[in-house]
């Protein structure tokens, strides 16, 4: 079965810095990949996601771009963060039977 | 465009059964899951129904579908302390990339 990681797991960024979070699979090939957000109190939000290398959809305006180099890997970036860019961020891969998306443990980003 | 809305919040005592509810809004959801999330981690897949199933029992849980009503239930039976967490519902959105659609999120607070 799938392993998703992620990394950093936890990041304090000041206002006006770049992020890059990284997410890979293992167990897989040629997953469809996902960021979702999960602000504070809130569900999750559906930012991008990309169903092979260099193929990204996003899903809502915003702040952040999402890159897959790799087939199994899948980034989240921003050349300028706000404040409003904090949450706790998580990559998902979809499964095999029945569409379900298994999820990495999560990178909790708190921009100052 | 798909909506997915939980309450926020559900106390039981211990030993109790606890019911969790969801409302969807896209009558073409070809499955329905259910995802637990404790405090600082990704999400975890509980359970999932198929849209054809009216119900689905896994050990102490039982998920109820009325896609009449759209609204989906999560019984968890016998509740222990370490049910303790936020339950989310989503639904999986027809399309290529089978984006899910998640609901806000209930938190099941389970006292002794």
């Amino acid at each position: 079965s799938q392993t998703i990681h992620q990394w950093p797991a936890t990041l304090v960024q000041p206002v006006g810095s770049p992020l890059s979070l990284e997410c890979t699979v293992e167990g897989t090939s040629n997953p469809n990949l996902y960021w979702y957000r999960q602000a504070a109190g809130r569900g999750l939000q559906l930012l991008f996601y990309s169903v092979g290398i260099g193929q990204i959809s996003s899903e809502v305006p915003q702040n952040l771009s999402a890159s897959r180099p790799q087939d199994r890997q899948f980034i989240l970036s921003s050349k300028k963060l706000l404040l409003s860019d904090s949450g706790f961020y998580l990559c998902a891969c979809k499964g095999v039977n029945t569409g379900e998306l298994f999820f990495g443990e999560g990178s909790r980003l708190t921009v100052l | 465009g798909e909506d997915v809305e939980q309450s926020l919040f559900l106390s039981v005592r211990e030993g109790d059964s606890s019911v969790i509810n969801c409302t969807y809004t896209d009558s073409s959801s070809t499955y329905l899951y259910w995802y637990k999330q404790e405090p600082g981690a990704g999400l975890q897949l509980l359970t999932y129904i198929f849209s054809n199933m009216d119900m689905k029992q896994d050990q102490r849980l039982t998920v109820l579908l009325n896609k009449k009503d759209k609204h989906l239930s999560l019984r968890i039976a016998d509740t222990q302390t370490g049910d303790s967490a936020i339950y989310f519902c989503a639904e999986s959105y027809t399309g290529t990339a089978s984006k899910l659609t998640f609901g806000t999120g209930t938190r099941l607070q389970v006292t002794l």
